[in-house]
């Protein structure tokens, strides 16, 4: 089975502007998560979908959000983009939601904000 | 809420030796689930081992162990035989049991050398 993908893989974007990113499971995962990565927050839980529905969000401004498609594929947006906003985003995939299913994460979309 | 505890922002080991990385964590839940991932400079996270709080049982992988002291939080990995491959940042990582989600709470990680 192919991995999860994450499109793009690197993104410069300016201050004020929106950005789009994509992650695709691998096939039969239903449950989407999504993390950002930065050197001083550490990885923060962003949030988590399962069957196209938001089951749990982490704790990041409304700027932040997300969806998932009925094939499972995931897009999280960015709007007004900040400096602080410069991150690795990291998305990962599982068969479902139930105890210690394991989660296979992407390679990550790295976000520049200038 | 819980929280995952990595002491040690770096550690650096020979290649062929041992090497323990240590992680405690806080929880008032009794069933839960311990992960250790592996982050190397691809930045692809790798699980390398996880561990059922219900099971008594140190989980094992290869060269990789755990030793899982429930009643004092601490879940640390052990490293045999460390490889050049091994060179990575490492993160543990909590999650619940219960509940509908799959909400991973990572430490900080610790960057682990591996000296040839």
């Amino acid at each position: 089975k192919a991995g999860v993908t994450q499109t793009p893989r690197y993104l410069i974007k300016t201050r004020g502007q929106q950005v789009t990113l994509s992650c695709s499971p691998i096939s039969g995962h239903r449950s989407v998560s999504w993390y950002q990565q930065t050197p001083g927050q550490g990885l923060q839980f962003l949030f988590e979908y399962f069957s196209e529905t938001q089951r749990n969000k982490g704790n990041f401004p409304g700027r932040f959000s997300g969806r998932q498609f009925s094939n499972s594929r995931s897009e999280m947006n960015v709007s007004t983009l900040e400096l602080g906003d410069s991150a690795l985003y990291l998305c990962a995939s599982s068969p479902d939601g139930r105890g210690g299913t394991t989660q296979y994460f992407g390679p990550g979309t790295r976000l520049t904000v200038l | 809420a819980q929280t995952v505890t990595q002491s040690q922002p770096e550690m650096s080991v020979q290649e062929a030796e041992t090497v323990t990385l240590s992680c405690t964590y806080d929880t008032s839940e009794s069933d839960y689930y311990l992960f250790w991932y592996k982050q190397p400079p691809s930045r692809q996270m790798i699980l390398v081992i996880r561990q059922e709080a219900y099971k008594q049982q140190n989980a094992t992988e290869n060269r990789f162990s755990v030793n899982f002291q429930k009643a004092a939080k601490s879940f640390s990995l052990k490293i045999s035989d460390s490889q050049l491959g091994d060179a990575a940042m490492y993160f543990c990582a909590y999650r619940s049991a219960g509940g509908a989600t799959n909400k991973l709470i990572f430490g900080t990680g610790t960057l682990l050398a591996v000296q040839p």
